[in-house]
Order: structure tokens, then sequence, then C-alpha cells
């Protein structure tokens, strides 16, 4: 199975300050089709998981623009670039390279200073 | 409204079995995958299953493989999943989400992720 390891495990951020989640994949993500599927999902305390990005950088309607991810092959990132108090939660990524087998990274938790 | 609501969920012996359900409505439920993601208390997500509505595709985490059984049921706009002989350690809520279009012709359109969740069903396994 793909393993996904996300750092930092904690970030502390100051509201209107940058983040950056770091998320690193086993193998490479590109699919057979030629896509790589890596997702970033946000989880408020008390929240159902929620999609924010699907293939590394494309974002679901109604998320804010400040929401962005970037990466390829087997390193994603996932940036805020200003931070805002809704924003605190855990944030996972998501690959589905493998349709048969897919894994989540272990989550970074962000906290609002 | 386009929503997923679990249900079926409670406190299970270990060597039991439980019955979640998912109950979709407001989309198409059959031109979709559908799986089941669970989160230990305190943990993380923990991908289990899913499947096409035509049965044609159904997979399964090594960690659930022959214990749980995924079924789909579209008069009923349902999933569910079978838990079989469950152990302490599948204590968790257990979350349904909706997967990628399942039709032929959504191929240039796959997301790759879980775009619509439900808001969980707790499962206790304990004596």
């Amino acid at each position: 199975d793909i393993v996904m390891t996300q750092t930092p495990l904690s970030l502390p951020v100051t509201l209107g300050q940058p983040a950056s989640i770091s998320c690193r994949s086993s193998q490479s993500l590109v699919h057979s089709d030629g896509n790589t599927y890596l997702s970033w999902l946000q989880q408020r305390p008390g929240q159902p998981p929620r999609l924010l990005i699907y293939k590394i950088s494309e974002r679901i309607s109604g998320v804010p623009d400040r929401f962005s991810g970037s990466g390829a092959g087997t390193d994603f990132t996932l940036k805020i670039s200003r931070v805002e108090a809704e924003d605190a939660g855990v944030y996972y990524c998501m690959q589905a390279a493998t349709s048969h087998s897919l894994t989540f990274g272990g989550g970074t938790k962000v906290e609002i200073e | 409204q386009v929503q997923l609501v679990e249900s079926g969920g409670g406190l299970v012996k270990p060597g039991g079995s439980l019955r979640l359900s998912c109950a979709a409505s407001g989309f198409t439920f059959s031109d979709y995958f559908m799986g089941w993601i669970r989160q230990a208390p305190g943990k993380g997500l923990e991908w289990l299953s899913y499947m096409s509505s035509s049965g044609t595709t159904i997979y399964y985490a090594d960690s659930v493989k022959g214990r749980f059984t995924i079924s789909w049921d579209n008069a009923k706009n349902s999933l569910f999943l079978q838990m079989h002989s469950p152990r302490a350690e599948d204590t968790a809520v257990y979350y349904c989400a909706r997967g990628d279009c399942s039709r032929s012709d959504c191929s240039d359109s796959l997301l790759g992720a879980f775009d619509l969740w439900g808001q969980g069903t707790m499962v206790t396994v304990s004596s």
C-alpha cells in the first residue's frame, strides 16, 4: 500500500499569517490514466471531513482561494495564504492513485494562535 | 438537499454483528462510487471500502477484508456496511462518502476524491 506522510503533525499559526502542510507518498501518485489523484480535506472539530482540493490543485466550489495545492510525483503541499479563525482543524491528504487501496495521511492539526 | 445520512451505529459485542446504513438524497445515487471511511477516537481517517452501484467494482482495505461486506440498494438509495465479528479495534466513527462518477461518460471529469460526506455513526465494540 502507498504510505502517505504528512508534516508537521501540529502547526501553530498566527491569524493572517501563511501556513504550509507537506504530504509525501511512498511512491508516485501518477495514475495509469495520467492524472495525479491527490486530494486535501479539512476536518473542523466535531465535524466530518470536507473536501477542499482534488487532483493536486483543483479547488472544490466554495473553497476560499486562500487555499492552494501544489506538487507532483511524490511531494505535495497545501498552503493557506492568510489563516483565518475558521481554518482551525485537522487537514488530511488522500491518494487515489491505486484504485484498489486508498490511503490518507496521518493529519496535520492547524491551531490558531 | 444533497446529503448522506448514516445510521445503525451503537454498542456491539466482540464477535457479534452490526449493519450500518447510509441514505443518500439530492443526487442520482446510482451514478457514483460510494465508500466507507472510519475514524477511531482521537485518530486519523482510514479508508475501508468502496463500490460501484453495479457491483462490478468492490474494494476493501486489508484491515476489514473478509470481515466487513459493503452492499448497495438502488431502490432505497442506500449503501450498507455489514460488520461481521467486530473487534475492539473497530471502535470508530463510520462515515459514508460519495466518490467519483461511475458512468462511462465521466472518465474525463474524475476527481479521485470523496466530495460528499455524511455526519458519521459511532460504533463501539465492547463486551
